[in-house]
């Protein structure tokens, strides 16, 4: 069955500080792959997405992420956080008649 | 069961037709949020339930769209008149507090075509 994994639960990072967030899709076939934010009392919003062509994807505030198909990864990256960063995380991942979602990743950054 | 479910995972109507789709939360979990994603889009907000109320309704597209909660349990979002750009994936996820922060679980959506 497709699964999304999200193997980083909890991360907590200083301000400037780089950050990495992982995840990883079990689907053999064309995916679309997503990353959404949920801040603390609103809606999730979408932060990127790739559907095709250069897998180095940039969206908002700063936020880009690589697709590897060879590793089934869509790993989430920011050169330097800042304080409203702080937020929950989650990967997406689009198959035929699926969206399936990540457990997600809280990361609270601090001044 | 452990997750949220929806049913139908899948479905196919043709354009005026009405359509019921339901959520099944995790038990416990008084915050129920109704998403959907179009092709080639983001999620879109369309309606949040606390408990069997609705404070935010904002997201709901048109007056064709509703969507009722009983119990704080099963939720149906309900489209009359089915239109053909209202052919998405029906995203729920229900939510409870812990520690001050709220976790999100999703199901695993419902497509609607609409021919």
């Amino acid at each position: 069955a497709q699964s999304v994994s999200q193997h980083n639960h909890h991360v907590i990072l200083s301000e400037a500080a780089s950050l990495e967030l992982g995840c990883n899709y079990s689907y053999g076939g064309t995916v679309n792959l997503f990353w959404y934010v949920q801040y603390p009392g609103q809606h999730l919003q979408l932060l990127l997405k790739y559907f095709s062509g250069d897998p180095l994807v940039k969206g908002i505030k700063g936020f880009e992420a690589e697709f590897i198909k060879s590793k089934f990864s869509f790993n989430l990256r920011k050169p330097s956080v800042q304080w409203s960063d702080t937020a929950e995380y989650f990967c997406a991942v689009n198959a035929p008649y699926k969206l399936i979602f990540g457990t997600g990743t809280r990361l609270q950054v601090f001044p | 069961g452990a997750g949220v479910s929806q049913s139908p995972s899948n479905k196919v109507t043709e354009k005026g037709k009405d359509v019921e789709l339901r959520c099944d939360p995790i038990s416990g979990h008084t915050a129920l949020y109704w998403y959907r994603q179009r092709l080639g889009q983001g999620l879109e907000f369309l309606i949040y339930f606390q408990g069997n109320s609705a404070p935010d309704k904002s997201g709901l597209p048109s007056d064709r769209f509703s969507a009722e909660r009983t119990g704080e349990s099963v939720s149906t979002l309900t489209i009359q008149r089915t239109q053909q750009e209202d052919s998405a994936v029906y995203l729920c996820a229900s939510s409870h507090r812990t520690g001050g922060r709220e976790k999100l679980f999703f199901g695993s959506g419902t497509q609607l075509s609409v021919l």
